[in-house]
């Protein structure tokens, strides 16, 4: 079965960091472009950031735009995020979710079709 | 940035009911629309892509159509599994964007 394993959240201090990692199995990691997405205590879905096949497209939510930098390791099956200048609001579920290009006819679709099961990040002091 | 307005905020509604979620971008976004269902305490799962495609594996009692700015997601008979809160989400234009969510309770 296709899987993604999410580890390294937790608790840290407000300007703190941590990095959060994503581990895929089970599938082509590097036809994959990858997607970070957030969800705060008793709250909706947040985009996060999204990084292509390569290392070319690389995008951010405005809200962790400097402070977050995401990658990938084609060779291990792995992504990434790195998380610098914690703040209170970025307490949150971190899933990692694979973007699946779905067709329609001749036009492709992205579709978050794969998800972790989320890693929980708190940051309070 | 495209902003994303689901109504109903929260739902009430029977088992066997027919039930129907309605999305609004702030802007056209042709159908680069997903929408997804989540239950309390799981991950969000993929129901819809390119506003009116089932993903696989997806009960044929989901269904949505659109275009442009105005989309719906609609559950033909309300099944008890069918519970949960939805979302849209638009891959148009980065920022990617959610709904606000549409919680779907069982009356």
């Amino acid at each position: 079965e296709v899987q993604l394993v999410e580890s390294g959240g937790g608790l840290v201090q407000p300007g703190g960091s941590l990095r959060l990692s994503c581990a895929a199995s089970r599938f082509t990691f590097s036809s994959f472009g990858m997607n970070w997405v957030r969800q705060a205590p008793g709250k909706g879905l947040e985009w996060v950031s999204y990084i292509g096949t390569s290392t070319h497209f690389i995008y951010y939510a405005e809200s962790v735009k400097g402070r977050f930098t995401v990658s990938r390791d084609n060779a291990k099956n792995s992504l990434d995020l790195q998380m610098n200048s914690l703040r209170d609001e970025d307490t949150a579920v971190y899933y990692c979710a694979r973007v699946g290009d779905l067709w329609v006819g001749g036009s492709s679709y992205y579709g978050m079709d794969v998800w972790g099961q989320g890693t929980t990040v708190i940051v309070s002091s | 940035d495209i902003q994303m307005t689901q109504s109903p905020s929260s739902l009430s509604a029977s088992v066997g009911d027919r039930v129907t979620i309605t999305c609004r971008a702030s802007q056209s976004i042709s159908n680069y629309i997903t929408w997804f269902q989540q239950k309390p305490g799981k991950v969000p799962n993929l129901l819809i892509y390119a506003a009116s495609s089932l993903q696989s594996g997806v009960p044929s009692r989901f269904s949505a159509s659109g275009s442009g700015t105005d989309f719906t997601l609609t559950i033909s008979s309300l099944q008890p599994e069918d519970y949960a809160t939805y979302y849209c989400h638009q891959t148009h234009s980065i920022p990617w964007t959610f709904g606000q969510g549409t919680r779907l309770e069982i009356k």
